[in-house]
């Protein structure tokens, strides 16, 4: 079974500097896709970035970036000049690219929450 | 990607008492998945609904607690079924593709 590690509880950063999250994972999978979503106090679940395993370049969103290691088993998230509305909880997460049906499921870490400082 | 709007988006309910949690989504999927996330913890998978099958339950998540409906590719309702408060949690949905969410339920059971 696949697993995901966040070993970051909490965060906080200053207002425009930059700021990694960490995540790692454990798969016996070839090919799966990674995911960082952020979570305000609204709860809703926010897509924030993705990544498919067979891609090499790192997947970028705006002021998000990932550094995707595969054999590493590392996937990190780097916001830049962060914002007072990054401030949320942060979970990555995994999702096999086979199978289908529950498949398809996502696991979770257990979050990061990150704090901005004016 | 598909656009789920789920409801209701929060309620306070009476130990014993049954809730219906609904997602409507926007287009035609296979699967969708529901989730509970307790208080200051992370998702955990209660159970995969395919359309015309019975869903698939995560181990410690029972039919009985958790009985879920799939009666089209749009439609998908999850009921917590007599209720105590150690359900008091956010429920979730997603689907298809499995990386899309509805906007959460907060279920407050007192």
């Amino acid at each position: 079974a696949q697993t995901v590690t966040q070993s970051q509880p909490e965060m906080s950063v200053q207002e425009a500097e930059t700021v990694t999250l960490s995540c790692t994972y454990d798969t016996s999978e070839s090919d799966y896709y990674l995911f960082w979503y952020k979570q305000p106090p609204s709860r809703q679940m926010i897509l924030v970035i993705r990544q498919e395993a067979y891609k090499q370049q790192n997947a970028t969103e705006n002021r998000f970036s990932v550094n995707f290691q595969k054999a590493a088993k590392s996937f990190s998230l780097k916001i830049s000049d962060s914002q007072l509305g990054d401030a949320a909880m942060y979970f990555c997460a995994y999702r096999s690219a086979r199978g289908g049906g529950s498949n398809y499921k996502l696991t979770f870490g257990k979050g990061t929450l990150l704090t901005v400082n004016p | 990607s598909a656009v789920i709007s789920q409801k209701p988006s929060r309620d306070i309910c009476q130990r014993g008492t049954s809730l219906t949690i609904q997602c409507q989504v926007d287009s035609q999927v296979t699967m969708m998945f529901w989730y509970r996330q307790q208080p200051g913890q992370s998702l955990t998978l209660i159970a995969t609904a395919n359309q015309g099958s019975e869903a698939t339950y995560e181990s410690g998540f029972v039919i009985d607690k958790f009985p879920i409906s799939r009666p089209n590719l749009t439609f998908s309702t999850l009921t917590v079924s007599n209720m105590s408060p150690e359900d008091s949690s956010i429920y979730l949905c997603s689907a298809d593709s499995g990386y899309t969410f509805g906007s959460g339920t907060r279920l407050t059971v007192v």
